[in-house]
């Protein structure tokens, strides 16, 4: 059953300490995407990631917010200070290249900043 | 900068009746346009799409319909049933995967 995993599920910290997700795309998937969803803005789309290069990251907060792929496995989104601003659920999506457009979500992380 | 706009935060329907759900979109360049659903705790699942090449596309109790000189899109779900309750979102992208994501809308379906 394929399907894309993240950790932790849920996190609650406090303000100025680092927060690091983890996320493990769909096996064979080359694009990744971190989404932040708040009630307002709906999914926001934070940035992604195509064969582990950077393609896209204008909707992160540069000075705080830093995402990578170590490797194909493994995608991360470090934020580091928090502040009560970024609680919010922070999902990520994997997708294949050529395939049918659709992205195929994890179930999300929900962080809590005190 | 919100190019994808859901203007109904909620909609209520009786089991059985149709839903329709309301997607407007700023961008000329998109081209392909989806439907996900959310339920509580769960990450968004795809349900359906539709290319900018056509103006409806049906899957079973789904339909979409686009309009793109209205920049408009809608989703029917009929009839409606309970498991039918959750958060839908619209999205909308340039053929590059990177989806553009509106509000979206809690539809609750009453027995």
């Amino acid at each position: 059953d394929a399907r894309v995993t993240q950790t932790p599920r849920h996190k609650v910290t406090e303000m100025g300490q680092e927060v690091t997700m983890r996320c493990q795309p769909i096996l064979g998937h080359n694009t990744v995407f971190w989404y932040r969803q708040t009630m307002m803005q709906g999914l926001e789309l934070l940035a992604y990631f195509r064969n582990r290069a950077p393609l896209d990251d204008s909707g992160m907060p540069k000075d705080r917010f830093s995402a990578e792929m170590p490797d194909a496995t493994l995608a991360t989104l470090k934020i580091q200070p928090s502040e009560p601003r970024d609680s919010a659920v922070y999902f990520c999506a994997s997708a294949k290249s050529g395939g049918t457009g659709e992205l195929f979500f994890g179930e999300g992380s929900r962080l809590t900043v005190l | 900068d919100q190019q994808v706009k859901q203007n109904s935060p909620s909609l209520s329907v009786q089991e059985g009746r149709i839903s329709i759900l309301n997607c407007d979109y700023t961008n000329s360049m998109f081209d392909y346009f989806l439907w996900y659903k959310k339920y509580p705790a769960e990450g968004p699942t795809f349900l359906i799409s539709i290319s900018s090449i056509k103006d409806k596309n049906e899957d079973g109790r789904f339909t979409v319909f686009l309009n793109k000189s209205a920049k408009h899109l809608s989703l029917h779900i009929v009839p409606s049933q309970p498991g039918d309750s959750a958060v839908y979102f619209c999205a909308a992208s340039r053929n590059d995967y990177k989806l553009s994501f509106g509000a979206g809308t809690t539809v609750t379906v009453r027995a």
